[in-house]
């Protein structure tokens, strides 16, 4: 079982939808997790991190952490095609090793 | 300003090669980082350094060798070249060592081995 697992996708969705994004992990352990974006051919941005249990909102983006679920989503509001992307789930214990998820490729049809 | 920069950008050799990425970052970060995604596109770390000292060593064949000449630079060698070493290779720096929550990822350099 790898430790962190996504589901790779493709997910289309129209434009304007509600995106739900999802990752598991069986290290409970992490306590540091992050959402990256991948647009093709680049490196991956941070969108976002969170650190233990809760969500986070950053315009509209909003992280989620279940530790006790060992799930985090990241949920994207009024989606737009630049939203189009890979989005990789990543989690740490703090320390210098980042565990990546293999990452949802998301289509956005206008 | 590119904040992490790699050369060559595309990289296409023979089996048995050697061959070497450069990478420079101009963000005054301490922390610089080789990471692989293959083919089905799972990132994974090889190696970290922070200041110039290796503190991430991942299972990576002995091919391979990192060099830091000073903090802004992590470069990555590649000695006998593989078919299985045909990947996206991204660079990336962090503000510190200890807690890395952000990395800055440069835009990567894909190597095809034929």
């Amino acid at each position: 079982q790898k430790e962190v697992e996504q589901d790779p996708g493709p997910l289309s969705v129209p434009e304007g939808a509600i995106v739900s994004l999802n990752c598991t992990y069986s290290n409970s352990a992490f306590q540091y997790f992050m959402w990256y974006r991948q647009y093709s051919r680049k490196g991956p941005e941070l969108l976002m991190y969170t650190y233990s249990s809760g969500n986070k909102e950053d315009g509209r983006f909003t992280a989620q952490v279940d530790k006790s679920s060992k799930y985090i989503s990241l949920f994207i509001r009024d989606s737009q095609p630049s939203d189009s992307a890979t989005y990789l789930c990543a989690m740490t214990r703090g320390y210098q090793k980042v565990t990546f998820g293999i990452g949802t490729k998301l289509q956005v049809i206008p | 300003d590119t904040a992490v920069s790699q050369t060559p950008k595309y990289l296409v050799t023979q089996m048995g090669n050697d061959k070497s990425i450069k990478c420079e970052q101009n963000l005054g970060h301490d922390t610089m980082y080789w990471y692989k995604q293959d083919s089905k596109k799972f990132l994974k770390i090889m190696f970290s350094y922070n200041n110039k000292e290796l503190i991430i060593n991942e299972t990576v064949p002995n091919r391979f060798s990192p060099k830091s000449p000073d903090k802004a630079h992590l470069n990555l060698h590649i000695n006998s070249l593989e078919l299985g070493d045909s990947a996206v290779y991204f660079c990336a720096s962090a503000p510190r060592a200890g807690v890395n929550t952000e990395a800055f990822f440069g835009q990567g350099t894909r190597l095809t081995v034929v």
